[in-house]
């Protein structure tokens, strides 16, 4: 399988606990990006990387959450000091993109669901 | 800013059409429309870059009003496997950004 894989995907944590999911994207995608979802809503956009470099974050990633993508390759999304709010589906997306007029597809993984007790 | 879906639900019958919409209030770049079933990943269906511009595979198709700053789904002769939530995701006019999805369509197809 060559898609985009995540791990774990369930994740049961106490508030207040930190949490590191993993990300590892198509093989070759120079993007990838992390959004979360929560139920009947569409994949809010968290961060995204070009390489290694964050590109941008959304005003939804506290000071909380960090992300890192240390060699271009896979990508780590720690949240500290877990809430309850914090649950949700966080979903990583892949793409070969950056280029001017091209078209640039995401490609997303299954999903980590976190629920904070 | 993020588009808006129309319907939020509708339920099909097999073989019966459907159109979900999605509008934006600011000009777009392009429009990407996804496929989710319950607990699976978004499923990439197709991407709209240029204003007119019309794609399809199969019984699904989709256009871009680049004027009305809208897109359109088109499912034609349902079938079961359709079922699932429809996402459409939108890039601002600079292209080559995140994408901002709608709230979905929840499309259910009955036999």
């Amino acid at each position: 399988d060559t898609g985009v894989s995540q791990d774990p995907r369930h994740k049961i944590t106490k508030r207040g606990q930190n949490v590191t999911f993993r990300c590892d994207p198509i093989s070759e995608h120079n993007r990838l990006y992390w959004y979360r979802q929560t139920l009947g809503q569409g994949p809010e956009f968290l961060t995204y990387f070009q390489n290694e470099a964050q590109l941008e974050k959304s005003r939804l990633l506290s000071d909380r959450f960090s992300a890192e993508r240390p060699k271009g390759s896979f990508s780590t999304l720690e949240i500290q000091r877990t809430e309850q709010g914090d649950s949700a589906m966080y979903l990583c997306a892949s793409s070969l993109g950056g280029f001017r007029g091209g078209q640039e597809t995401q490609y997303f993984g299954p999903g980590t669901r976190l629920l904070v007790l | 800013q993020q588009p808006v879906q129309s319907p939020q639900a509708v339920i099909l019958r097999e073989g019966e059409d459907a159109v979900i919409n999605c509008s934006s209030s600011k000009a777009l770049y392009s429009v990407h429309w996804y496929r989710q079933k319950h607990g699976e990943a978004p499923i990439f269906l197709m991407i709209l870059l240029k204003g007119g511009e019309q794609k399809g595979h199969d019984k699904i198709s989709a256009s871009f009003n680049e004027k009305k700053q809208q897109s359109s789904l088109y499912l034609t002769a349902s079938q079961l496997s359709y079922s699932g939530t429809y996402f459409c995701g939108t890039e601002k006019p600079s292209g080559n950004t995140p994408l901002v999805f709608g709230k979905g369509t929840r499309l259910s197809v009955i036999a």
